[in-house]
């Protein structure tokens, strides 16, 4: 089955303390992406890669970092996570189909920092 | 990407036609339009998208205006599962980055029994 996953789908932890949100997709797609969630503002992008080693930020990359060694993965990467990261965080990956991108995405990881 | 503008909800009865509107009067000659939906609990899932002319996929049909001003997503036929948030986007095809889509807040559309 066509998808992307993302693990852990839910996560407490303290400020300060160094976490890793995995992202995986099995459809070979390029281009991958990092969105936060946040009630009254919508779907933010965190961090986007157009293909493996090539990363860009989005409109909010403060606080986090990613990377794409392998096509298929595309880890979050908070170095010291902080309340204000409280928030659901959804994967995507993206082909271009019909002249234009679609975009799939995971579940949502739902974080909090305490 | 330009702006879109949609109700912040909506209503239907199960099992009949729900057309929700999106304007996007500052539409440009290269922005294509999507719809996407998010259940609750769930990530955003693709819907539909389109150019100019009216499209059609198993999940729902694509109305454009004319002057490409304006769009509505047409359900056929409203299931409790189409209960969800929609949201209209317009992405340029040649300046959006591939990756990137701005959601705003979308119509919450309620379907009953």
């Amino acid at each position: 089955e066509a998808q992307v996953t993302q693990n852990p789908r839910y996560l407490i932890t303290v400020t300060g303390k160094k976490l890793t949100v995995t992202c995986s997709q099995n459809m070979n797609h390029e281009y991958m992406s990092w969105y936060r969630q946040d009630p009254g503002l919508g779907l933010r992008q965190i961090y986007y890669s157009m293909n493996v080693e090539v990363t860009d930020k989005g409109d909010v990359p403060e606080g986090y970092k990613v990377s794409r060694k392998e096509k298929r993965n595309f880890p979050l990467i908070l170095e010291s996570p902080s309340p204000n990261q409280t928030s659901l965080y959804f994967c995507a990956s993206s082909i271009r189909r019909q002249g234009n991108y679609e975009q799939y995405f995971g579940p949502g990881t739902r974080l909090t920092v305490t | 990407d330009a702006k879109t503008t949609q109700p912040n909800s909506m209503e239907s009865n199960e099992e009949e036609p729900v057309h929700l509107p999106c304007n996007h009067s500052t539409i440009s000659g290269t922005d294509y339009i999507h719809w996407y939906r998010q259940l609750p609990s769930q990530g955003p899932e693709y819907v539909i998208h389109g150019l100019t002319s009216n499209v059609n996929n198993r999940m729902a049909s694509l109305a454009i205006a004319e002057d490409r001003k304006s769009s509505t997503l047409i359900l056929h036929r409203a299931t409790l599962r189409d209960a969800a948030v929609y949201y209209c986007i317009l992405r340029d095809e040649y300046t959006g980055t591939a990756s990137k889509l701005t959601f705003g807040t979308g119509t919450r559309l309620q379907v009953t029994l």
